[in-house]
């Protein structure tokens, strides 16, 4: 069964830290591009951060640029999420998903998300 | 970056029916376009991959069209299950990947 199951959200205070993780089964996880997409409390979807394959190529939102960062670790099929000097603003639900080939796609499969509420 | 707006806000229809749903880009995305189902507590859903493909285990009454800056998702006969948030996602422009704001879509 493919699943994404991620971790580590909780309550932390305004320019705190929290790492996320997503620990993947049940496909190739070298196959994939991995992803972060975040939903404020009522809101839409935000594309957040991506990662190749090969954690050659990473990208971000621009609302996260220089405070957030993505990296995997193949041999733990897991992807990660740090995120530095957190703003009320980042408070969401965290998705993980995933994305095929070599560029940035389609998300499937996703996680079912891991919140974060930045709050004092 | 590309701004994807959906329209309408909600759409209200009865089951049985046709949905229609239209998403429309600020600047043309070709054919690299996704459509996503979501239900309240739930992880969104690829239902639609480059703009008119059915993803795997999605019922044929589901169809996507259009290319360029214009799309619809279409859903026959609707049931009660389909009632939710639909939210188109572009990515001819990665890393530079956005989402609509979505389509909720309810019981009339």
């Amino acid at each position: 069964e493919v699943q994404l199951v991620e971790s580590g959200g909780g309550l932390v205070q305004p320019g705190r830290s929290l790492r996320l993780s997503c620990a993947a089964s049940g496909f190739t996880f070298d196959d994939y591009a991995m992803h972060w997409v975040r939903q404020a409390p009522g809101k839409g979807l935000e594309w957040v951060a991506g990662i190749s394959w090969n954690s050659g190529y990473t990208g971000y939102a621009d609302s996260v640029k220089g405070r957030f960062t993505i990296s995997r670790d193949t041999a733990k099929n897991s992807l990660y999420l740090q995120m530095n000097s957190l703003r009320a603003e980042d408070t969401a639900l965290y998705y993980c998903a995933a994305t095929s080939g070599t560029s940035f796609n389609w998300f499937d499969p996703w996680g079912q998300g891991t919140l974060v509420t930045v709050s004092s | 970056e590309i701004v994807m707006t959906q329209s309408p806000a909600t759409l209200s229809v009865s089951p049985g029916e046709r949905a229609t749903l239209s998403c429309r880009a600020s600047q043309s995305v070709t054919s690299n376009l996704a459509w996503y189902q979501q239900k309240p507590g739930q992880a969104p859903r690829l239902l639609i991959y480059g703009a008119s493909n059915r993803a795997t285990g999605i019922p044929a009454r589901f169809s996507g069209s259009g290319s360029g800056t214009e799309f619809t998702l279409t859903i026959n006969i609707l049931q009660s299950e389909d009632f939710a948030f639909y939210y188109c996602q572009q990515y001819f422009n990665w890393p530079s990947i956005t989402f609509g704001q979505g389509t909720r879509l309810e019981i009339k």
